[in-house]
């Protein structure tokens, strides 16, 4: 079935860097653009960016921008997300969602913390 | 960045009441809306798209309407599994902005 499954849970330091992954699978990859949205606890969603599977170009957050950086390897159908310079407020569940947000992965937590 | 506003923050319906959640872009988006549930420890889960367009497996209870700035979600009779947080977001530009959330809580 259409799923994307992602890598497991993450604890960082501050102003270390983190690599989730997001594997697609049940639909042609390069098809679909692939969005990153991360909540953090009790907060509502926020839209990080995206990234197109076949050509690779992205568009991201003014305010991540120069932190965050999607690529993707359309070999493994595999999306990553870095993210860098962490500091305590991104703490948060990261989701990849499909292009029409109608497929999401299960959710990365990841925890910045001293 | 085009901003969001959903009303009420939260509401506390019984089963079978209709509810109404509504939601207020900052500028016209046409119509590029979607609603989402959300249930706690769970991702997103689409129900509309296009503000009125149901997705495949979604009950028909639910349904949405509006275009330009205001929008609305409706669920004409409601269910113990419904509740949970609702939200909308814009996907007519970049940054895709989300509403602050809608959830219903059990009276």
């Amino acid at each position: 079935q259409v799923q994307l499954v992602q890598s497991g849970a993450e604890v960082k330091k501050p102003g270390a860097s983190v690599k989730v992954s997001c594997k697609a699978s049940g639909y042609i990859f390069t098809s679909y653009f692939v969005h990153w949205v991360r909540q953090a606890p009790g907060q509502g969603p926020e839209w990080m960016g995206r990234i197109n599977s076949s050509g690779g170009g992205t568009s991201y957050a003014q305010k991540l921008q120069g932190r965050v950086t999607m690529t993707r390897d359309t070999s493994t159908s595999t999306v990553y997300m870095e993210l860098s310079s962490l500091r305590s407020e991104d703490t948060a569940v990261y989701y990849c969602a499909r292009g029409a947000f109608d497929i999401w992965g299960q959710g990365t937590m990841v925890t910045v913390s001293s | 960045d085009i901003q969001m506003t959903q009303s009420p923050s939260s509401l506390s319906p019984s089963v079978g009441d209709r509810v109404t959640i509504t939601c207020r872009a900052s500028q016209s988006i046409r119509n590029y809306l979607n609603w989402f549930q959300q249930k706690p420890g769970r991702a997103p889960n689409l129900l509309i798209s296009a503000a009125s367009s149901l997705q495949s497996g979604v009950p028909s209870r639910f349904s949405g309407s509006g275009s330009g700035t205001d929008f609305t979600l409706t669920i004409s009779s409601l269910q113990p599994e419904d509740f949970a947080t609702y939200y909308c977001q814009q996907n007519y530009d970049t940054p895709y902005t989300f509403g602050q959330g809608t959830k219903l809580e059990i009276k």
